[in-house]
């Protein structure tokens, strides 16, 4: 398996907090992405990575923010957390951004927001 | 905008039945396709991928897929399953140049009864 660790695995929430979920990965890949997966709509992209402090957003960015500081760590923050971001969020990497080549997950963070 | 429909939600068979899952996406231009499986509790594994050449694609598992550029098509297949192949299984698109998104299908959860 791909060296990926997200942290934490399970969090638990109020609403209006802030959240930070971590990714890191030990493979020195490029481009790191964001999804979260939610029964019925499969993985929808967050935000990803396409280098240090290069970042761009995905399908569903709102009430999302991302940092990356270093080629081995993605931050997904969520500003002030809501209910309806209760989900499973996956941190993926690639070694290409051409679109040939897979990505490999991390095991996810399931965040439940009460 | 590329997407990627799944048309099975649930599947259910019997051990050693066939199986045929449906995906279909929309993008006009050159892509690369994936089918991914994730079991229970566990992270997204790639199943196999098509980037050129011949478009039947064998992964791992016994797992296969077709891509049909004229229908827009790459159904998975596996001639006998089994109890352990119960999973939720994605197919996700990519297309040159774009960073290495993926995007994903809803899902096909399958059932496999012993």
């Amino acid at each position: 398996d791909a060296g990926i660790t997200q942290s934490p695995r399970h969090k638990v929430t109020e609403t209006g907090t802030p959240v930070t979920l971590r990714c890191h990965q030990t493979e020195n890949h490029r481009y790191m992405y964001w999804y979260r997966q939610d029964p019925g709509h499969g993985l929808r992209l967050i935000h990803y990575s396409y280098g240090v402090k290069d970042t761009d957003k995905g399908e569903v960015s709102d009430g999302y923010s991302v940092s990356r500081s270093k080629t081995e760590d993605f931050l997904l923050t969520l500003e002030s957390a809501t209910s309806s971001q209760t989900s499973v969020y996956f941190c993926a990497i690639s070694g290409s951004g051409q679109g040939n080549s897979p990505l490999h997950f991390g095991n996810g963070t399931r965040l439940t927001v009460t | 905008a590329q997407s990627v429909s799944q048309h099975n939600h649930h599947v259910i068979l019997s051990e050693a039945a066939s199986l045929e899952l449906g995906c279909n996406y929309s993008y006009g231009g050159t892509v690369n396709l994936f089918w991914y499986v994730q079991y229970p509790g566990q992270h997204l594994q790639l199943l196999l991928k098509y980037f050129s050449g011949d478009p039947l694609v064998k992964g791992i598992k016994g797992f296969e897929a077709e891509f049909i550029k004229s229908k827009f098509s790459f159904n998975l297949r596996k001639p006998s399953v089994q109890w352990s192949d119960t999973a939720e299984y994605f197919c996700a698109v990519s297309s040159f140049n774009q960073g290495g998104k993926l995007i994903f299908g809803q899902g096909t959860e399958l059932s496999v009864k012993p």
